[in-house]
């Protein structure tokens, strides 16, 4: 049973545009959360994270939201340049168990 | 720069071997991590340590053990390498305090035959 679902495998986007990327989660004691990006033949690196005290947190091109109600984040990158173009994840966490709980990951591909 | 380095980027096994991942990290942390990446199934935790010769079990430990004699290398082990054994395996790293921002190395790519 995964906790943390991304349902879209692959989401491709003209460059310049908008890539919202998304994921779902169904554990309630679940508090932080992460976005992790994945070239090929490299590991995942941090992108960004939001802690559940919040709904929102920015950094530059990327955003992660929230929606506690809905169990529901997303990650905005705007605009979708061509180096964006990668396998993301979406992982979780409560702070009473340092491990991350992660998606299945989707794979972005900027179209030029 | 954190550096994660994994012994070897690629590596195929026959059904029964023994396998040695090795990891090693250079920035001094407390805590590795190691996983497997299947398709479909994002990151699996199979054992984490936040200590030499600590140790903890994560989700999938089944089939494995570690070893973590020094503060920078952590070791995976495949006592009995089984097909359901095939899979990218990723070491991690973090600071103690700072478990959520994982340093990953490149990953290696097991096959078991």
């Amino acid at each position: 049973d995964q906790q943390v679902k991304q349902n879209s495998p692959s989401l491709s986007v003209q460059e310049g545009r908008i890539s919202i990327l998304n994921c779902d989660y169904t554990n309630s004691m679940f508090d932080y959360f992460l976005w992790y990006k994945k070239y090929p033949a490299e590991g995942p690196t941090f992108l960004i994270s939001i802690s559940s005290i919040k709904d929102k947190n920015e950094d530059g091109r990327f955003t992660v939201f929230l929606n506690k109600s809905a169990k529901h984040l997303s990650l905005h990158i705007v605009p979708s340049q061509p180096g964006d173009s990668a396998v993301y994840f979406c992982a979780a966490s409560a702070q009473s168990n340092y491990q991350l709980i992660w998606g299945a990951g989707t794979k972005l591909i900027i179209k030029p | 720069d954190v550096k994660v380095t994994q012994s070897s980027r690629y590596l195929v096994k026959r059904t029964g071997e023994k396998v040695f991942l090795e990891c090693v990290q250079d920035m001094d942390h407390e805590n590795m991590f190691w996983y497997r990446q299947d398709p479909g199934l994002g990151l699996r935790l199979i054992y984490f340590s936040y200590d030499v010769k600590m140790k903890e079990k994560g989700d999938i430990p089944e089939g494995y053990s570690v070893s973590r004699e020094k503060k920078e290398r952590f070791s995976l082990i495949l006592e009995s390498a089984s097909t359901n054994q095939t899979s990218m395996y990723l070491c991690a790293t973090t600071y103690r305090d700072r478990v959520y921002e994982q340093y990953f190395g490149p990953g290696t790519r097991l096959t078991v035959t």
